[in-house]
């Protein structure tokens, strides 16, 4: 079975630009999660989607945002790009993002900000 | 408020020796307990996990952790280490909110592996 796929795999934009990060989940899994990585904060949750529907956010402004397709395909948006958006941006996959589940990641998405 | 805490950001050892990495963590019940490996410029593999039954776990590549409550520790250990163990490895908990759960990382530790 596939894994998590993530693309683009790298990005550069300039500041002020807005961007659109994509994550297929491995077949089956309905829940996806979005985190971001920095070297000043580390792992941080974005938010999760299931069946189409926003059921958690992290503490991010509300420049970030996401949505999810029918096919369990889930697209996050950043507009008006800063420096500070600079980071590997992580999707991870599973069944129903139930207590007892384990989440599986992508490669990930590097994003440059300039 | 939940938190997972990893001591020691950097950690080298060398090829053959044994490996332990620490982790507490800060949850009010049962906690759910994860070990990620990340290679430079991967994602998160998964190495283990714990839900609940025997507190010492075996993961992939040799790993296992211990959980122990009294400690509010889930310490990663490795008897003999390979270079390809040099990564970052995060611990984290599940946090569950809404009865969907997130993962809360602590903040990593970097392992280098001397020849």
């Amino acid at each position: 079975k596939a894994g998590v796929t993530q693309t683009p795999r790298y990005l550069i934009k300039t500041r002020g630009q807005q961007v659109t990060l994509s994550c297929s989940p491995i077949s089956g899994h309905r829940s996806v999660s979005w985190y971001q990585q920095t070297p000043g904060q580390g792992l941080q949750f974005l938010f999760e989607y299931f069946s189409e529907t926003q059921r958690n956010k992290g503490n991010f402004p509300g420049r970030f945002s996401g949505r999810q397709f029918s096919n369990s395909r889930s697209e996050m948006n950043v507009s008006t790009l800063e420096l500070g958006d600079s980071a590997l941006y992580l999707c991870a996959s599973s069944l129903a993002g139930g207590r007892l589940e384990t989440q599986y990641f992508g490669p990930g998405t590097r994003l440059l900000v300039l | 408020a939940q938190s997972v805490t990893q001591p020691d950001i950097h950690i080298t050892v060398s090829e053959g020796a044994s490996l332990e990495l620490r982790c507490n963590y800060s949850y009010g019940a049962t906690p759910y307990l994860f070990w990620y490996v990340q290679s430079p410029g991967q994602g998160l593999q998964l190495l283990l996990k714990y839900f609940s039954g025997d507190t010492l776990v075996q993961g992939i590549k040799g790993f296992e952790a211990e959980f122990k409550r009294s400690q509010s520790s889930f310490n990663l250990r490795k008897p003999s280490v390979h270079w390809s163990d040099a990564a970052e490895y995060f611990c984290a908990v599940v946090l569950f909110s809404g009865g969907y759960n997130k993962l809360i990382f602590g903040a990593g530790t970097r392992l280098a592996v001397h020849p």
